[in-house]
């Protein structure tokens, strides 16, 4: 079985703060894809990123970053330099090898305050 | 089209009436799905469709709930005697395998409020 955990409920940072959202995927599977989402006040869901389980190397995309350990099953996401444009609501989302069923976390409130 | 569009945007409804959700997916992509979404909550499946292959239904909450998807392409989700708590974001979203990616993009969601 696998099981995907964003344990941060809610966060809340001051502009210009770097903030770092947790994900945790428990599978068994060898093989899988994580992928983060993004949901605005607006509502629609918005693709960020995608990485695949057997490559590791971590990248960084402007103000984003993230953080992939297959060792520990994490797959964090760090914005640097937030703005107040970043508050939404953030998923984690696996997706097992072969498959095209993604699962959702229960996401990640995140509120930037100016 | 550009993206994923889903109608109407939003839907009103009496307790006890049906209502139909439409989806068009993104041209050239295989797959579909269905996703509920609650106030302040997370992402709940409902349904999956994949080529010509039966659906998964795994995650449609009653036989209230059911969904087609015509020449592998437009789908609807039909609820029937709806409820109060049957109100909330409806989202679709459409994805396809390329030889190095995956792509799944989402609608902008139907609001059902059911009164």
């Amino acid at each position: 079985a696998q099981k995907v955990t964003q344990a941060q409920t809610e966060i809340s940072v001051v502009e210009k703060e770097d903030v770092t959202l947790d994900c945790v995927y428990e599978t068994r599977d060898t093989t899988y894809y994580l992928f983060w989402y993004k949901q605005p006040p607006s509502g629609e869901l918005v693709f960020l990123i995608r990485r695949n389980s057997f490559d590791e190397q971590n990248e960084i995309s402007g103000r984003y970053s993230w953080n992939f350990q297959k060792s520990t099953s994490s797959f964090n996401f760090t914005i640097t330099a937030s703005q107040v444009v970043d508050s939404a609501v953030y998923f984690c989302a696996p997706l097992k090898g072969g498959s095209e069923k993604l699962v959702f976390g229960k996401g990640t409130k995140l509120t930037v305050n100016p | 089209g550009a993206g994923v569009s889903q109608s109407p945007s939003n839907k009103v409804t009496e307790k006890g009436k049906d209502v139909e959700l439409r989806c068009d997916p993104i041209s050239g992509h295989t797959a579909l799905y269905w996703y509920r979404q609650s106030l302040g909550q997370g992402l709940e499946f409902l349904i999956y469709f994949q080529g010509n292959s039966a659906p998964d239904k795994s995650g449609l909450p009653s036989d209230r709930f059911s969904a087609e998807r015509t020449g592998g392409s437009v789908s609807t989700l039909t609820i029937q005697r709806t409820q109060q708590e049957d109100s909330a974001v409806y989202l679709c979203a459409s994805s396809r395998w390329t030889e190095f990616n995956y792509e799944q993009y989402f609608g902008p969601g139907t609001r059902l409020t059911v009164t």
